[in-house]
């Protein structure tokens, strides 16, 4: 069964204070790891997409890599506006190419 | 919201009743998906279709049927609604099967 985790459920970090969201996954071929971000009462916003190991996004203050096993989401000098919910899906050949499985997000909080 | 809609954004039900929730979407993308968000188990998708009345089952399909008879519609039926069917019910899209876009959500609670 295809599976993606999340670490740490929460997070909480000064402004400025920068660091790195987790989310490490076991599926059945990979053919894409995507991450978004939620705000609360909202639809999830794509960020990301990231297709094989050694790959790497950025934008802004995030920069997406990825891994055989997992997937970094690294925040640099976040600011308060960077608080939010973060999610990861994968997209997996046993799933049928269509269909995204999600891990349950990392909610992170940036106090100034 | 990458041109998605859907209605209604707040929904009051009774136990039993059936309950359609609709999703629109202006950007003629091929593919529509439904998914359900609760707490402790994240987004899970319920039904997606890959076009005009072509359509598969997700993980979380029981109690629940689609249709889609336009490529911009996509409808969400809860034939009897019960009470483990509250939560927030998201759409998306996709143009090639892989992003998928959101929309901006319904939330639908049964009493």
């Amino acid at each position: 069964e295809d599976q993606v985790t999340q670490s740490p459920e929460a997070l909480r970090l000064q402004e400025g204070e920068s660091s790195s969201l987790n989310c490490s996954y076991t599926v059945s071929g990979l053919r894409g790891l995507f991450w978004y971000r939620q705000d609360p009462g909202k639809g999830p916003e794509f960020l990301f997409t990231l297709y094989s190991a050694g790959e790497e996004k950025e934008k802004e203050r995030l920069k997406a890599t990825l891994t055989k096993k997992e997937s970094f989401l690294h925040i640099t000098a976040p600011k308060p506006e960077d608080s939010a919910t973060y999610l990861c899906a994968v997209q997996a050949g046993s799933q049928g190419a269509q269909k995204l499985v999600f891990g349950q997000g990392t909610r992170l909080t940036i106090n100034p | 919201d990458a041109g998605i809609t859907q209605s209604p954004r707040h929904k009051v039900t009774e136990t039993g009743t059936p309950v359609t929730l609709r999703c629109h979407q202006t950007e003629n993308h091929r593919y529509m998906y439904w998914y359900r968000q609760d707490p402790g188990h994240g987004l899970r998708l319920i039904h997606y279709s890959y076009g005009v009345k072509d359509t598969d089952k997700g993980e979380v399909s029981d109690g629940y049927s689609v249709s889609r008879s336009k490529t911009e519609d996509f409808l969400l039926t809860l034939e009897s609604a019960t009470s483990s069917q509250t939560s927030v019910y998201f759409c998306a899209i996709s143009d090639r099967g892989d992003e998928q876009y959101f929309g901006p959500g319904t939330r639908l609670t049964v009493t």
